[in-house]
């Protein structure tokens, strides 16, 4: 079974251009995460989709911040415009159904650098 | 929200040697905490969790002890192995929200030949 893929790898942009990272999970997880890491420091999370709609995007910052899962499948993480501090680890996961004990898949995560 | 604390940030043990974490956490609620290995440049990958209604989960060398009382959990590795070296975070969930995991600010254990 494959895992959860995200691209690109690692992104190299200038500050105040955008950026968007996309995620596909492991086939059949209706729960999707986007978690932000910095170097350091634990996963954070951004973003909770169950299918298609996000039931949790608290920590989203919303004035630069977006993300969408239109068919409840993939999903596009977007930076518009980039800022210096947006430079981490942007990690998408998935796991199988909500609740409280199911294991959550992380992806390799995207490589931000914004100069 | 829930506030995740994790120590030590680094831990260096000789191989064979045990090694120990420790977290704690905020909300007495949180039923759930699974731990995580991070090799460099690689995913998050869970290597054992404990649920509130057991106090300690064992799998081979790795050991997960909780004290809900104290809210404090703890993983132990014994034998420690080259390989067992990478970033270990716990995490806990939150009530009414469970799938949403916050997580410790991680340690760094190195085993030394």
């Amino acid at each position: 079974e494959a895992g959860v893929v995200q691209s690109p790898r690692y992104k190299i942009i200038e500050k105040k251009q955008p950026v968007a990272f996309w995620c596909n999970p492991i086939s059949g997880h209706n729960t999707l995460y986007w978690y932000l890491q910095n170097l350091g420091q634990g996963p954070e999370l951004l973003i909770r989709y169950e299918n298609e709609e996000a039931v949790d995007d608290s920590q989203l910052p919303k004035d630069r911040f977006s993300a969408e899962r239109l068919k409840g499948v993939d999903s596009t993480l977007k930076i518009q415009p980039a800022e210096l501090g947006d430079s981490a680890v942007y990690l998408c996961a998935s796991s199988p159904i909500t609740g409280p004990y199911n294991e959550q898949f992380f992806g390799p995560g995207t490589r931000l650098t914004v100069l | 929200g829930e506030n995740v604390e994790q120590h030590p940030s680094t831990l260096s043990v000789q191989e064979g040697d045990s090694a120990v974490i420790k977290c704690t956490y905020s909300d007495s609620a949180s039923n759930y905490f699974p731990w995580y290995k991070q090799e460099l440049g690689k995913r998050p990958q869970l290597i054992i969790d404990i649920r509130s209604n057991v106090g300690e989960k064992k799998d081979q060398r790795i050991a997960v002890t909780l004290n809900k009382t104290a809210k404090h959990f703890s993983l132990h590795i014994t034998e420690t192995q080259p390989e067992d070296s990478a970033v270990y975070f716990c995490a806990a969930s939150e009530t009414g929200t469970a799938s949403k995991l916050t997580f410790g600010t991680g340690t760094r254990l190195q085993v030394t030949l």
